[in-house]
């Protein structure tokens, strides 16, 4: 099957600093790429969805200056979350997906953000 | 937006058939229902998914009510592996070709040995 990447699988930062997550499609090419958010025993919450060469479209209540997404290639998706504060630790997962069938959307392994 | 309920958790035993309602009663004509697990700390796994029909793949089964405000999601035999958190989820289309998700609060199921 599909195998989508992230790294890194785990980052613990200082507040105040930059950390940038990749997303990539390892055998395919995704057309669109899903970015989403999950806290301790909640649920997954979509934050954004990426088309490659375009601008990502955030969802309601997801700060886009704090919550840069660059998708450059259609193998590679970046979430930089800038200037990281302790509220902003969470389970950051992405998904990838060719066509437009919802079937083939692939997640990738999450990354656990951890701000000091 | 077509929205789920599902039990919070459930217990199975080792080798019985897992069963997992979903209640998904405003959906509409054109919606799928998928359904994923999540494992612990994992990026959630497709399971399976339909429209009006029940279908059967290698990991589940899946059967909507003929209604289709609900469906079921079955695993023959459940193993310890199979426990997890499984989202009921339908598909909301959006112009462009944009398909939104709304991931529930999913059923955790924990199977016991």
């Amino acid at each position: 099957g599909a195998v989508v990447s992230q790294h890194p699988s785990r980052v613990i930062c200082k507040s105040g600093t930059s950390v940038k997550i990749e997303c990539r499609s390892l055998d395919f090419q995704a057309t669109t790429m899903f970015w989403y958010r999950q806290f301790p025993k909640q649920s997954l919450m979509l934050m954004a969805t990426s088309n490659e060469g375009s601008k990502a479209t955030y969802e309601q209540g997801v700060e886009k200056d704090k919550f840069l997404i660059n998708h450059a290639s259609l193998t590679l998706s970046t979430l930089t979350v800038t200037s990281a504060h302790p509220e902003d630790s969470s389970f950051y997962i992405c998904s990838a997906r060719v066509g437009r069938r919802w079937d083939t959307q692939y997640f990738g392994p999450g990354t656990r953000l951890t701000v000091l | 937006d077509a929205k789920t309920t599902q039990p919070t958790s459930m217990d199975c035993a080792e080798g019985r058939a897992a069963n997992l309602p979903c209640n998904h009663s405003t959906i509409s004509g054109n919606e799928y229902v998928y359904w994923y697990r999540q494992i612990h700390s994992q990026g959630p796994q497709y399971i399976i998914h339909g429209l009006k029909n029940n279908e059967t793949n290698e990991m589940a089964s899946l059967i909507i009510t003929e209604d289709r405000k609900s469906s079921t999601l079955i695993l023959p035999h459940a193993t310890l592996r199979d426990t997890a958190v499984y989202y009921c989820i339908v598909r909301v289309p959006l112009s462009g070709g944009y398909q939104k998700v709304t991931f529930g609060t999913g059923t955790k199921l924990q199977v016991i040995p």
